[in-house]
């Protein structure tokens, strides 16, 4: 299958400052990507839809101004976690549509641990 | 409110015993069903999905699950589990003609001993 691949897999991180975690689809377009969010013993949570070229839609009690999402091209979105804080801690995990098949492919998660 | 409950968190399982892990949904319409399974130290891979037609569907490793639209449930089978199985499995629902995002289940935990 198709593989999507993010970037950093673990990061740490001090209170206040801001994260990068980057999603790419290496061998597929990408038009759509999701973002979710599990926690320990958790479910994944979707967090929000990113279509390329337009802004993301967030779901319900996320802040947007807090996790900054860009979809910038068709192969590579990203999600920015600004001014974090230790109840941010969690594990990142995007996802890309495939084109052709409306099949979702994920990556294998990034870790976050604010200290 | 839409919901998806795996009923089992944690299984611990012999070598070629059977699996059924229980998914259930609550939703107002169609739907698309889907498992998932998350390898240790590995991403979600698809194990296998319902959208339409034959409601037992067989997927790769030798599962398959069973819709049953009149009880809500999409459980997971396999007939003989390896060591190899061992795994987080999750449910996904989403709702036809409403985008591609899928709303998870909490997943089950599977440990299958030699």
């Amino acid at each position: 299958g198709a593989v999507v691949s993010q970037h950093p897999s673990w990061v740490i991180c001090k209170s206040g400052t801001s994260v990068k975690i980057e999603c790419r689809s290496l061998d597929f377009q990408a038009t759509t990507m999701f973002w979710y969010r599990q926690f320990p013993k958790q479910s994944l949570m979707l967090m929000a839809t990113s279509n390329e070229g337009s802004k993301a839609t967030y779901e319900q009690g996320v802040e947007k101004d807090k996790f900054l999402i860009n979809h910038a091209s068709l192969t590579l979105s990203t999600l920015t976690v600004t001014s974090a804080h230790p109840e941010d801690s969690s594990f990142y995990i995007c996802s890309g549509l495939g084109q052709n098949t409306g099949e979702l492919f994920f990556g294998e998660g990034s870790r976050l641990t604010v200290l | 409110a839409q919901s998806v409950s795996q009923h089992n968190h944690h299984v611990i399982l012999s070598e070629a015993a059977s699996l059924e892990l229980g998914c259930n949904y609550s939703y107002g319409g169609t739907v698309n069903l889907f498992w998932y399974v998350q390898y240790p130290g590995q991403h979600l891979q698809l194990l296998l999905k319902y959208f339409s037609g034959d409601p037992l569907v067989k997927g790769i490793k030798g599962f398959e699950a069973e819709f049953i639209k009149s009880k809500f449930s999409f459980n997971l089978r396999k007939p003989s589990v390896q060591w190899s199985d061992t795994a987080e499995y999750f449910c996904a629902v989403n709702a036809r003609n409403s985008g591609y995002a899928l709303n998870f289940g909490k997943g089950t935990s599977l440990l299958v001993t030699p």
